[in-house]
C-alpha cells in the first residue's frame, strides 16, 4: 500500500519556466513533509520541507505548497534550470506519534529541463 | 566528515550467491536505515535502527535478507541466496535521530545485479 504517491513518473519543462511537481499522500498521521532530489549514481540529498502547520514553505527558487484537507503537496521551482533536471522524491513522517517513526518515500519524478 | 559510505558501489553476483552490503554512518548519528530504490515501488524502506537497535524490519521482503548492526559505525545488509528479483539500488542512511526534521542523509548507494 503506498502511502505516498507520485503519480507523475516524468516531467519535461523549458528552461526558465515554472516545474510543478506533485505528491498525495494519504495516511493522515503524517505532519512533516520533505522533498529529496537525485543525480543519477548518487543518493538523495534534501531539498526543502514543510510542517503541516504550515501552508507554504520558500527557499530560493524552491517553494512547497500543502493543501492538508486534499492530502497533497507540491513543489514548484521557479525558474527552471538544466540543472535541476533529476528525480525529485516526495517523502512524509510522522513526528508527534509518540512512538518511532521514520519517512515514507513515493516513487520518484524525474524532471528534465530542456534548452 | 565524508558522508554515509557505502560499498562495494556495484555489485553484480549469481542467483544463489550470498551478497554482503556495508555502510559506515556519518559519526554521532543514531539512527541508520536501509532502503531500496527500484522502478516500481520508489523507495522502499527495509529496516532502521537506532542506536544500533534494530526498530522496524517489517520492509524486509524476505527470511532471505537480513540486516545487522554491530557497532555504532557499521551495519551489513546481506541476501541470501541471492535472486535476480533482488536486483536494486540499496541506499543506506543515517540520521541524528529518527524524527530528523532535516531528512537523512543517504549514501551513494550500491547497485546490486544478480544475474
Amino acid at each position: 500500500d503506498q502511502q505516498v504517491k507520485q503519480n507523475s513518473p516524468s516531467l519535461s519543462v523549458q528552461e526558465g519556466r515554472i516545474s510543478i511537481l506533485n505528491c498525495d499522500y494519504t495516511n493522515s498521521m503524517f505532519d512533516y513533509f520533505l522533498w529529496y532530489k537525485k543525480y543519477p549514481a548518487e543518493g538523495p540529498t534534501f531539498l526543502i520541507s514543510i510542517s503541516s502547520i504550515k501552508d507554504k514553505n520558500e527557499d530560493g527558487r524552491f517553494t512547497v505548497f500543502l493543501n492538508k484537507s486534499a492530502k497533497h503537496l507540491s513543489l514548484h521551482i521557479v525558474p527552471s534550470q538544466p540543472g535541476d533536471s533529476a528525480v525529485y522524491f516526495c517523502a512524509a513522517i510522522s513526528l508527534n506519534t509518540g512512538t518511532a517513526s521514520k519517512l515514507t518515500f513515493g516513487t520518484g519524478t524525474r524532471l528534465q529541463v530542456t534548452l | 566528515d565524508a558522508g554515509v559510505i557505502q560499498s562495494p558501489r556495484h555489485e553484480v553476483t549469481e542467483m544463489g550467491q550470498e551478497v554482503t552490503l556495508r555502510c559506515k554512518p556519518i559519526s554521532g548519528h543514531n539512527s541508520l536505515f536501509w532502503y531500496r530504490q527500484t522502478m516500481m515501488r520508489g523507495l522502499e524502506l527495509l529496516i532502521y535502527f537506532n542506536n544500533n537497535v534494530p526498530i522496524d524490519d517489517s520492509g524486509m521482503p524476505e527470511d532471505r535478507f537480513s540486516a545487522k548492526m554491530p557497532n555504532a559505525s557499521f551495519s551489513t545488509l546481506k541476501i541470501q541466496p541471492s535472486e535476480p528479483r533482488d536486483s536494486a539500488v540499496y541506499f543506506c542512511a543515517s540520521s541524528p535521530r529518527l524524527e530528523q526534521r532535516d531528512g537523512y542523509t543517504f549514501g551513494s548507494g550500491t547497485r546490486l545485479t544478480v544475474v
